[in-house]
């Protein structure tokens, strides 16, 4: 089993659709993010989990809800979402939030929404 | 605001060449800097993570530098080969010792056989 999964790889909703993106880690860390990286643009923090508890929401829209029920899982749901919310969301894990623990991504679901 | 700056945003190299980039960030309240390395259709995986001005660290022909002061890292890649192709990430946390971190666009090194 590889560090940080992530289901489903490939995500195509319509815009009054109500879809999850999965994430879940192996690695027995105690934070996890998730990331967006649209077209052209820097990977983009949208939330952070430390020992399941929300430490940052980076102005994310409510369309986006994130759920943490443990540490070794993550959920970001969707609905409502518009076309420019189509993407690339990264789930990645660190051992603590120290600042200097690098992070280990999973490979991403591509978000298409029509 | 954070700012994290990456150039040049592609390259393009003959395998063997030795290559390098710039990551600059701003210089004050700064905490930590990483660099990925991201190969087309799997995950960023993390090369460094420097802390110290004036660090050098390397990992087989990948090294990199830091520059606290004036803001700035380089990442050297000696004798280029194919499978050094990818996109390189630097990520930059501000002091608080918080895993904030904030990724510059990249740079992506394309290494012709």
């Amino acid at each position: 089993e590889t560090g940080v999964t992530q289901t489903p790889r490939h995500l195509v909703m319509g815009m009054t659709n109500k879809k999850s993106l999965k994430c879940e880690q192996h690695l027995g860390h105690n934070a996890m993010y998730w990331y967006k990286q649209s077209a052209k643009k820097p990977l983009e923090l949208m939330f952070v989990y430390n020992f399941k508890e929300q430490t940052e929401n980076n102005s994310v829209p409510s369309r986006f809800s994130p759920e943490c029920p443990n540490s070794s899982h993550l959920f970001l749901h969707l609905h409502t979402l518009q076309p420019e919310d189509s993407a690339l969301y990264l789930c990645a894990s660190s051992q603590a939030l120290t600042g200097t623990g690098e992070l280990f991504f999973g490979e991403g679901s591509r978000l298409t929404v029509l | 605001i954070l700012n994290v700056e990456q150039s040049p945003q592609s390259l393009h190299v003959q395998e063997g060449d030795s290559t390098n980039f710039t990551c600059s960030f701003p210089s004050s309240n700064f905490y930590a800097l990483h660099w990925y390395r991201w190969e087309t259709a799997k995950s960023p995986e993390a090369l460094f993570v420097m802390t110290l001005n004036g660090d050098e660290k390397k990992k087989g022909r990948i090294s990199a530098t830091l520059n606290t002061k004036e803001g700035y890292s380089y990442l050297y890649i000696k004798g280029s080969q194919p499978e050094d192709s990818a996109t390189y990430l630097c990520a930059c946390t501000l002091s608080g010792g918080y895993n904030k971190l904030i990724f510059g666009a990249g740079t992506r090194l394309a290494v012709h056989p």
